[in-house]
């Protein structure tokens, strides 16, 4: 069965970066896109952007330009999500989930992983 | 962007609940799901495509719709069917509504 298994969650202090990883297993890897959705506390969800593993190529919402990186271990079957400069407002809950197979980017998010709270505070 | 309304709906158990998504004339009912999110979970897909039940997905969901009006309806309120909903398109890159909270009144 598919399985997106996040890494914990992290205490950063505002200005640091952060690197969340989402191992999947249960599928090939490769052929499918991986999508990183933020949820601040209290708030709606947020697409940050998505990572072809195969390719390693990358879409970020406009939003996160500059701030965001998606990268991939394919080696490892995991992805990972950094961002940078953190302050307040990045404190959220991050989860990735998977998307559709390398021939059709357009789908909904079957699966998710279960998500890696963030915390920015000094 | 997408737009849900209600904001909060307070229904009780067994009644029949009914969600509002509306986008721009732009969103496809091809790409047009809902997710279901309970407190400290990971959101969880129910529809595809405005109108395919996801795998596992009871019956008592139900999509429907065209641009710009799609709908979520829950025929009768189950207990564990009290959470968020969100809607989304992914027709052009990939947008959230705000959601809709489903409260037992």
């Amino acid at each position: 069965q598919v399985q997106l298994v996040q890494s914990g969650a992290e205490v950063k202090q505002p200005g640091a970066s952060v690197k969340v990883s989402c191992k999947a297993s249960g599928y090939t890897f490769s052929n499918y896109y991986m999508h990183w959705v933020r949820q601040a506390p209290g708030q709606g969800l947020e697409w940050m952007g998505w990572i072809n593993p195969n390719s390693g190529g990358t879409n970020y919402a406009q939003k996160f330009q500059g701030k965001v990186t998606m990268t991939r271990d394919t080696s490892i079957n995991t992805a990972y999500m950094e961002l940078n400069s953190l302050n307040s407002d990045d404190t959220a809950v991050y989860y990735c989930a998977r998307g559709g197979i390398y021939y059709d980017i357009l789908t909904a998010f079957h699966y998710w992983g279960q998500g890696t709270l963030v915390t920015v505070s000094s | 962007v997408l737009t849900q309304s209600p904001g909060t709906l307070s229904l009780s158990p067994g009644e029949r609940a009914t969600l509002s998504c509306r986008g721009g004339q732009s969103v496809s009912s091809r790409h047009l799901a809902w997710y279901q999110q309970k407190p400290g979970q990971a959101p969880r897909l129910l529809i595809y495509a405005t109108s395919t039940r996801a795998t596992g997905i009871p019956d008592r969901f139900n999509g429907s719709g065209s641009a710009p009006d799609f709908t979520l309806t829950i025929s009768r309120l189950e207990p564990e069917d009290f959470a968020v909903y969100y809607c989304q398109q992914y027709g052009r890159s990939w947008t959230f509504g705000q959601g809709t909270k489903v409260e037992i009144k």
